[in-house]
């Protein structure tokens, strides 16, 4: 059964001070890992997919990178604005069952 | 702007009663998706629709209902047989298995 869990379950941070959140899953013939950002009571937007290991993507303060067992999402030097739940979903080709993590709720402080 | 709308934002029900809840997206995807969620627990699966006319349950399927007469409508019934209703219940839609999901902004049902 596919396994995906992520670390921490919150995350306070000081506005800059830089922080990593993990996402380890266990899922055979991975296809992708996304990424997606959830403010309250909105539904997720989509950030990221990484297909293979090694890969990192950026968007804004925000670095993504994959290994064969975990992926992290590296927030640098985060600014209010960067509160949210992170969530973190892999996929398989042709899959459609989608298992998603229980998210890392990121509180960013001004 | 091509998107997936959900409607009602907030919704309340009497225990006992059927409620249904809107999904349309216009990104011409062919697979759409019924996503419930709680405080503390990540996205859990109701159903899903690879194509118009077919659907199948997910892990969470008791007590729910769905339709896939259109391509770009989804609509989901929670049934008075679903014993904890009251969850953010979020549609989204992909081009095919394995792709990215776009999500909608959710409803909010309330069953008291």
């Amino acid at each position: 059964e596919d396994q995906v869990t992520q670390s921490p379950e919150a995350l306070r941070l000081q506005e800059g001070e830089s922080s990593s959140l993990n996402c380890s899953y266990t899922v055979s013939g991975l296809r992708g890992l996304f990424w997606y950002r959830q403010d309250p009571g909105k539904g997720p937007e989509f950030l990221f997919t990484l297909y293979s290991a090694g890969e990192e993507k950026e968007k804004e303060r925000l670095k993504a990178t994959l290994t064969k067992k975990e992926s992290f999402l590296h927030i640098t030097a985060p600014k209010p604005e960067d509160s949210a739940t992170y969530l973190c979903a892999p996929s398989r080709s042709g899959d459609y069952k989608l298992s998603f993590g229980a998210g890392t709720t990121v509180t960013v402080r001004a | 702007d091509g998107g997936i709308t959900q409607s009602p934002k907030y919704l309340f029900r009497k225990e006992g009663q059927n409620v249904t809840l809107s999904c349309e997206q216009n990104l011409n995807h062919d697979a759409m998706y019924w996503y419930r969620q709680d405080p503390g627990q990540g996205l859990r699966l109701i159903y899903y629709s690879q194509i118009v006319n077919d659907f199948q349950k997910g892990d969470i399927a008791e007590g729910y209902s769905v339709s896939r007469e259109k391509k770009e409508s989804f609509p989901l019934t929670v049934t008075s047989a679903q014993k904890n209703p009251t969850a953010f219940y979020l549609c989204a839609s992909s081009s095919e298995g394995g792709s990215p999901l776009h999500f909608g902004n959710g409803t909010r049902l309330t069953v008291t």
